[in-house]
């Protein structure tokens, strides 16, 4: 089925380990977003890449690098994981910022940092 | 930032029942998108909104776009069990390769049969 695949689906991390967070989408869009969702806070967006080879910090970047390797995927990487860190993660795409078909979003990475 | 108030918070109701709820900013924003997430998945678009005062439904989903910009609503009528969910409402403002989404604390909704 055509859509936002997210890998992997549960993750447990030590503190001070990396690991990053997969992302592809096979519906030809331009713009991918890495969101985090607390409870109570609702969604935040880390980083987005408005296009291929663009990269730009969201309202919660500290602590993660993001990578457009090409137009399908886009990773979300922590360099040295934080309890902070624990959270879920939602990798979205649109085809251009404002289309009237909306972002599709993927299933989320629960990531639980001890 | 841009500041979504979204309520209320949390919501229990019977069954057959109707639900009302909003979002409100301080800023305005050219687009409203109202969004379900059911446990274990991703947010899925509801309803989208472009046009101040629009007023646009989808089975027995309502929503509309407040003519100040700074609002939106969506209401559920004749709610049923798979209505459970949490709700998010998101507003966008797109110009230049942006177009974020700033989202709502959302709306849980629980429905008693």
């Amino acid at each position: 089925n055509a859509g936002v695949t997210q890998t992997p689906k549960f993750q447990v991390l030590k503190t001070g380990q990396s690991m990053t967070l997969q992302c592809a989408q096979d519906m030809n869009h331009n713009s991918m977003y890495w969101y985090r969702q607390d409870p109570g806070m609702g969604l935040r967006l880390i980083y987005y890449s408005a296009s291929e080879g663009t990269t730009d910090k969201g309202e919660v970047p500290n602590g993660y690098n993001v990578s457009r390797l090409n137009k399908r995927e886009f990773s979300l990487r922590l360099e040295s994981a934080a309890p902070s860190q624990t959270s879920v993660y939602f990798c979205a795409s649109i085809r251009t910022p404002g289309s009237i078909d909306g972002y599709t979003f993927g299933s989320g990475t629960r990531l639980t940092v001890v | 930032g841009q500041q979504l108030n979204q309520s209320p918070q949390s919501m229990f109701i019977q069954e057959g029942e109707d639900v009302s709820m909003n979002c409100t900013s301080s800023s305005i924003f050219n687009t409203w998108l109202w969004y379900k997430q059911e446990p274990g998945e991703g947010p899925v678009l509801l309803i989208a909104l472009y046009k101040a005062g629009e007023l646009t439904s989808n089975g027995r989903l309502t929503a509309q776009f407040g003519i100040t910009r700074k609002d939106s609503f969506l209401n559920i009528s004749a709610s049923i069990p798979s209505d459970v969910g949490i709700y998010f409402c998101a507003g966008l403002n797109y110009g230049g390769s942006q177009g974020n989404l700033i989202f709502g604390k959302g709306t849980k909704l629980s429905v008693k049969p």
